[in-house]
């Protein structure tokens, strides 16, 4: 059985920390690893796609690194705000429709 | 700006009753999910769909049928609701082929339905 297993499961952090959190994830029949934001009573928003081993992908104050080997991307944010409070999931797939999700990082950040 | 349309947000239901989530995404994408969320797992898929009148089977079939007669819609049914059912339903679209996951999946705001 395929697992996506994400930690820590939440946590709060003050304005202006940076943070990160992990996604773990099978590292064989590796086709992509997507991150989304999820907002309470929002949809789900896509933050990356990501593809190849060692990619390191880069939006405003939100990064993601992807190692395909050993099976795990990270997220950082950097200098967290209030509006960054959100649900962070990511999805393994092999290439096929099925998206295996992992049950999501629920960030609190307190002003 | 690209739209998945969940038309109802919450939904209460007695047992046994029919129950239809709708879901109507305007990218002119072939393929679209059905999705339950509830807590302490992940996005689990109950049916998914790659083109009109067809369908595959998700994780989580039992119970529920689709619907796909027009490219844009997808339909979840509940022929006979349980409180079992009671989660956050959630319906989403990409554009399709080998390689498609790869692209970025565009979800609707969710279904949250409670069935007493």
């Amino acid at each position: 059985i395929l697992n996506v297993e994400q930690s820590p499961q939440s946590l709060h952090v003050q304005e202006g920390d940076s943070t990160n959190f992990t996604c773990s994830f099978p590292s064989s029949n590796f086709y992509a690893l997507h991150w989304y934001r999820w907002e309470t009573a929002k949809s789900p928003e896509a933050l990356f796609v990501m593809t190849l081993n060692g990619d390191e992908k880069k939006k405003g104050r939100i990064s993601a690194t992807l190692n395909t080997k050993e099976g795990y991307s990270y997220l950082y944010i950097k200098g967290s705000q209030p509006e960054d409070s959100a649900t962070y999931l990511c999805a393994f797939t092999s290439g096929t429709y099925k998206y295996i999700f992992g049950t999501g990082t629920r960030l609190k950040v307190l002003a | 700006d690209v739209k998945v349309t969940q038309s109802s947000r919450y939904l209460v239901k007695r047992t046994g009753e029919k129950v239809f989530l709708e879901c109507v995404q305007d990218m002119d994408h072939e393929n679209m999910f059905w999705y339950r969320q509830d807590p302490g797992l992940g996005l689990r898929l109950i049916y998914f769909s790659y083109d009109v009148k067809m369908k595959e089977k998700g994780d989580i079939p039992e119970g529920y049928s689709v619907s796909r007669e027009k490219k844009e819609r997808f339909s979840l049914i509940l022929e006979s609701a349980s409180t079992n059912q009671t989660s956050m339903y959630l319906c989403a679209s990409t554009v399709p082929g080998r390689g498609s996951s790869g692209n970025t999946i565009y979800f609707g705001e969710g279904s949250w339905l409670t069935v007493v």
